[in-house]
C-alpha cells in the first residue's frame, strides 16, 4: 500500500516570492511515479509536474520544480516567483509500477495543501 | 480544446433517486477513472476501466456502478444516493505507461460534477 503525507494544511506566500510545498511518501514498490496537481476553486485538477523514481535529475516545468530526495522519500514542490493565480489547493500523488514495469495511473493522493498568494 | 468532458457541471438529485454522471474523452486513452472528492479532502478512487475491464476498489460501496460502452464514454451510476454521497465526482483518463519508454502516463481530469443530494 502507498501513503502520501502533506503536513502543511495551508501555506501563505507573498507575490513574486518562492514557496515550497512538502510531500513525503511511503511505499514498498521498487519503482513509482510522483505527481503534483493543482486544483483551483473551479474544481479541475491541473497536472503540474512529474518525477519518476528512476530519474536521476529533479524535474522542472517552468516555474515549478520538484525537489526529489529518494532516500528520504520526499518530493517537495517548489514554486518560484509566485503569482496571484497560484492560489489553489495542491495535491501530491504517487503511482507504483507493477512487476512488469508498467502502470496505468492508479494514483494515491495526499490530503493537499491550500496555498494563498498575497499581493 | 476540452479533452475530458464531464456533464453536467452541477447535479442535484433527491435522496434515493438514481442519478447518472457522464464523462467523455477525445484523447483515445485506454484507461478511465472515477474519483470521489468530498470537501477539502483528497480524491478517492472509486473504480477504473482498463479498456473494457472493470476494476472496482475494495471499499467502493455497491451503490456505485459504472458503464463504459466504448472508448470515449464512461458513466457513473449512483443507484440510491444518500446524503453522504454529496461530493465532487472527477473523471480522469490516462494511457498505459511504459517504464522504459518514460512516457508520463499522467492523468487528465475533467472539470468534475458537483453532486448535491436533497
Amino acid at each position: 500500500a502507498q501513503k502520501i503525507t502533506q503536513t502543511q494544511p495551508g501555506m501563505f506566500v507573498q507575490e513574486k516570492e518562492a514557496v515550497t510545498l512538502d510531500c513525503t511518501y511511503d511505499t514498498s514498490d521498487p519503482s513509482y511515479g510522483l505527481f503534483w496537481y493543482k486544483q483551483p476553486s473551479s474544481g479541475e485538477m491541473i497536472f503540474l509536474i512529474y518525477q519518476g523514481s528512476y530519474d536521476q535529475q529533479n524535474a522542472t516545468e517552468g516555474r515549478y520544480s520538484l525537489n526529489f530526495q529518494k532516500a528520504r522519500k520526499s518530493a517537495n514542490l517548489v514554486i518560484s516567483a509566485s503569482q496571484l493565480g497560484d492560489s489553489a489547493m495542491y495535491f501530491c500523488a504517487m503511482r507504483p509500477f507493477n512487476a512488469g514495469g508498467t502502470s496505468y495511473g492508479k494514483l494515491t493522493f495526499g490530503q493537499g495543501t491550500i496555498l494563498t498568494v498575497h499581493p | 480544446d476540452a479533452m475530458v468532458i464531464q456533464n453536467p457541471r452541477y447535479q442535484v438529485t433527491q435522496f434515493g433517486k438514481p442519478v447518472t454522471l457522464s464523462c467523455s474523452q477525445t484523447l483515445n486513452h485506454n484507461v478511465m477513472y472515477w474519483y470521489q472528492q468530498k470537501s477539502s479532502q483528497a480524491p478517492k478512487l472509486l473504480f477504473h476501466y482498463y479498456d473494457k475491464d472493470f476494476n472496482n476498489e475494495a471499499d467502493t460501496p455497491d451503490n456505485f456502478q459504472s458503464r463504459r460502452p466504448n472508448t470515449s464514454f464512461c458513466f457513473l451510476d449512483i443507484r440510491s444516493p444518500g446524503l453522504g454521497d454529496a461530493a465532487m465526482y472527477l473523471c480522469a483518463t490516462s494511457r498505459q505507461q511504459h517504464k522504459q519508454g518514460r512516457r508520463e502516463g499522467k492523468l487528465f481530469f475533467g472539470s468534475g460534477t458537483q453532486l448535491s443530494v436533497l
